[in-house]
């Protein structure tokens, strides 16, 4: 069976840093990824990571521990845009989705 | 940027009618997805398809559906008898392979609502 658990909401300031975490417990793995959504909108890819460490892109980071079965998404310098749902999910050939954290950046 | 493209965008049936949801995967990819999310709900999976196929399917992905590569360009997902508890974005996604190494594409989704 799949299990992904991330935290329901967040909410930080303009400006700051945000870290979303993410725990996993899946009959397979194949990497994981991390997806925006906005309300009403499809999911857009934003990180992925296979092997165990830090992947950086731009304002967006990624960490991976397989061991642990567990990673976070940093999103620093936050922007008013970048309030919407973020998705952890695990490929199994396939995307397993966790619920979703919400993110609320306010000024 | 090639994107994944759907339509309807919104589709509104009546309970027990058949609905077909169509997509066209980005031209060069070859593994295609489709997932639903119910309203307030995580993003689920449904069918994986490849080469003709259906790679995997899950418990969701029961006798009332079925999916189908009529033309090169096209990948649909059919419902045969709409329940109300099919309303849902269902999300169309393709890749160019199935591994890690190359993220799945969504398309914008459509909305059906079963009345």
């Amino acid at each position: 069976g799949q299990n992904i658990d991330q935290p329901t909401e967040m909410t930080a300031t303009e400006g700051a840093i945000v870290q979303i975490n993410c725990t996993y417990q899946t009959s397979g793995f194949n990497g994981l990824f991390w997806y925006q959504q906005h309300a009403g909108e499809a999911p857009t890819f934003l990180s992925y990571n296979v092997l165990d460490g830090l992947e950086e892109k731009g304002r967006f980071s990624s960490f991976l521990s397989r061991s642990k079965g567990y990673s976070y998404l940093l999103l620093k310098e936050l922007q008013m845009k970048d309030s919407a749902s973020y998705l952890c999910a695990v490929n199994d050939y396939k995307l397993s989705f966790g619920a979703g954290t919400t993110v609320t950046v306010r000024a | 940027e090639p994107e994944v493209t759907q339509t309807p965008s919104h589709q509104v049936t009546q309970m027990g009618q058949e609905v077909i949801l169509r997509c066209v995967p980005i031209s060069n990819h070859l593994y295609f997805y489709w997932y639903r999310q119910i309203l307030g709900q995580k993003v689920e999976f449904l069918v994986s398809f490849y080469n003709n196929e259906i790679s995997e399917k899950s418990e969701i992905f029961d006798d009332q559906f079925s999916v189908e590569r009529p033309d090169g360009s096209n990948f649909t997902l059919k419902i045969r008898s709409t329940k109300l508890e099919d309303s849902a974005m269902y999300f169309c996604a393709s890749s160019e392979r199935e591994d890690s190494l190359f993220e799945q594409y969504f398309g914008p989704g459509t909305r059906l609502t079963v009345t």
